[in-house]
């Protein structure tokens, strides 16, 4: 079974940082593209962060030069790192397998950035 | 950036009811364009990826249809669990966007 499983949400101070991971189980992360994307309280979804089969990476102009996606192939896993954290960073994160649009995501990760 | 914008915003509608989304985008995304339904609380479930590809193990009720910059997502008959949000995301060039979302209610 496929599965994908986000960690390290939490409560951020503005200008602090970060860490999301994503450890999947049923497929192979290296051999897919993979995104972030999140949701703020109420909001459309927002696609955050790619990363391709090649290791290259697409951000939002929103997030580029604070947040930073990559992977762990020997752990199978998936992360982003935010620094640098504003209030309207808040959200859900979630995970996603970008294969045949977009197919699996995780069960999503809560950030809350507030002093 | 490619502005996806989805009519109509928030539809009632009752169980047995056909219904239909429109999203257009500002410019062509060829049929790089997919559906999700979101449930409060709950990750997005992919409908129909490359614009009229259903996903497997959706229901045949849902079908999608489109190219270039407008695109319908329609679902032959109501059913009770089909009331939820709708997104349309364009994955053809960076940044992806998504509509602002459907909000179907029950009548």
């Amino acid at each position: 079974d496929v599965q994908l499983v986000e960690s390290g949400g939490g409560l951020g101070q503005p200008g602090g940082s970060l860490r999301l991971s994503c450890a999947v189980s049923g497929f192979t992360v290296r051999s897919n593209y993979m995104s972030w994307v999140r949701q703020a309280p109420g909001k459309r979804l927002e696609w955050v962060s790619s990363i391709h089969d090649d290791g290259r990476t697409h951000s939002a102009d929103s997030v580029q030069g604070r947040f930073t996606i990559s992977r762990d192939d020997s752990k199978n896993s998936l992360y982003l790192q935010m620094n640098s954290l504003r209030p309207d960073d808040t959200g859900v994160y979630y995970c996603v397998r970008q294969a045949s649009g977009f197919d699996y995501w995780g069960q999503g990760a809560l950030v809350t950035v507030s002093s | 950036d490619i502005q996806m914008t989805q009519s109509p915003s928030t539809l009632s509608a009752s169980l047995g009811d056909r219904f239909t989304i429109t999203c257009r985008a500002s410019q062509s995304v060829s049929t790089w364009l997919a559906w999700f339904q979101q449930k409060p609380g709950k990750a997005p479930k992919l409908l129909i990826f490359k614009a009229s590809n259903l996903q497997s193990g959706v229901p045949s009720r849902f079908s999608g249809s489109g190219s270039g910059t407008e695109f319908t997502l329609t679902i032959s008959s109501l059913q009770p669990d089909d009331f939820a949000t709708y997104y349309c995301l364009q994955y053809n060039f960076y940044p992806y966007t998504f509509g602002q979302g459907t909000k179907l209610e029950i009548k």
